[in-house]
């Protein structure tokens, strides 16, 4: 079945790279999703990445896909103290419906 | 758009009590979801409707919980009668679906005393 895997942890210190990572098992995902979930927020709509390209860009965050490897990754640029949030990747279930299944997320500290 | 809303943020309730939680999902978008978010089992999917006819419930833990979408712009999910171990932060979302992304809810943090 569908199933979506993370590390649980990441620390980085300040002004660092963080990169988080990803894989996935349905090969005829659409769309791949990040979101971010600060602490006692619902989740946020980070980036997205539709599956026919390798990378996308906006200001600090990466995403990288490699569709042979199953494999997505986050990177965020200059990690800041604001950064620090679970992050959840998740792929679209089917096109054909709007359910997503989403990783168990990653919990990103960052040390000043 | 003021995204997806839900109501109460925060409930406190006793064990046996039923429970109603609320969500508004972003005007036009065609599924809602109804998820819990718990520590030990993290993120879990309970239900979601598509123009406003649920259409898979698997994840609804037992027959305490059912969940209601009148019309496009509400929707409930019941707890009766509540239990401790039904203490979790539920959240909302809404998608205009063909895989398009989910906007969630800021949730309802309930407690089961």
């Amino acid at each position: 079945g569908e199933d979506v895997e993370q590390s649980l942890f990441l620390s980085v210190r300040e002004g660092d790279s963080s990169v988080i990572n990803c894989t996935y098992t349905d090969s005829s995902s659409t769309y791949l999703y990040w979101y971010k979930q600060e602490p006692g927020a619902g989740l946020q709509l980070l980036t997205y990445i539709f599956s026919n390209m390798d990378m996308k860009q906006d200001q600090r965050l990466t995403v990288l896909l490699n569709k042979k490897d199953k494999h997505l990754s986050l990177r965020i640029a200059d990690t800041q103290t604001g950064d620090s949030a679970i992050y959840f990747c998740a792929e679209t279930f089917s096109s054909n419906t709007g359910k997503l299944i989403f990783g168990q997320g990653t919990t990103l500290q960052v040390k000043p | 758009d003021a995204g997806v809303i839900q109501s109460p943020r925060h409930e406190v309730t006793e064990m046996g009590q039923e429970v109603t939680l609320r969500c508004k999902p972003i005007s036009g978008h065609d599924y809602l979801f109804w998820y819990r978010q718990t520590m030990m089992r993290g993120l879990e999917l309970l239900i979601y409707f598509n123009n406003n006819v649920p259409i898979d419930d698997s994840g609804m833990p037992e027959d305490r919980f059912s969940a209601k979408m009148p019309n496009a712009s509400f929707s409930t999910l019941k707890i009766q009668p509540s239990e401790p171990r039904d203490s979790a932060v539920y959240f909302c979302a809404s998608s205009p679906g063909g895989g398009g992304a989910q906007y969630f809810g800021p949730g309802t943090r309930l407690l089961v005393l």
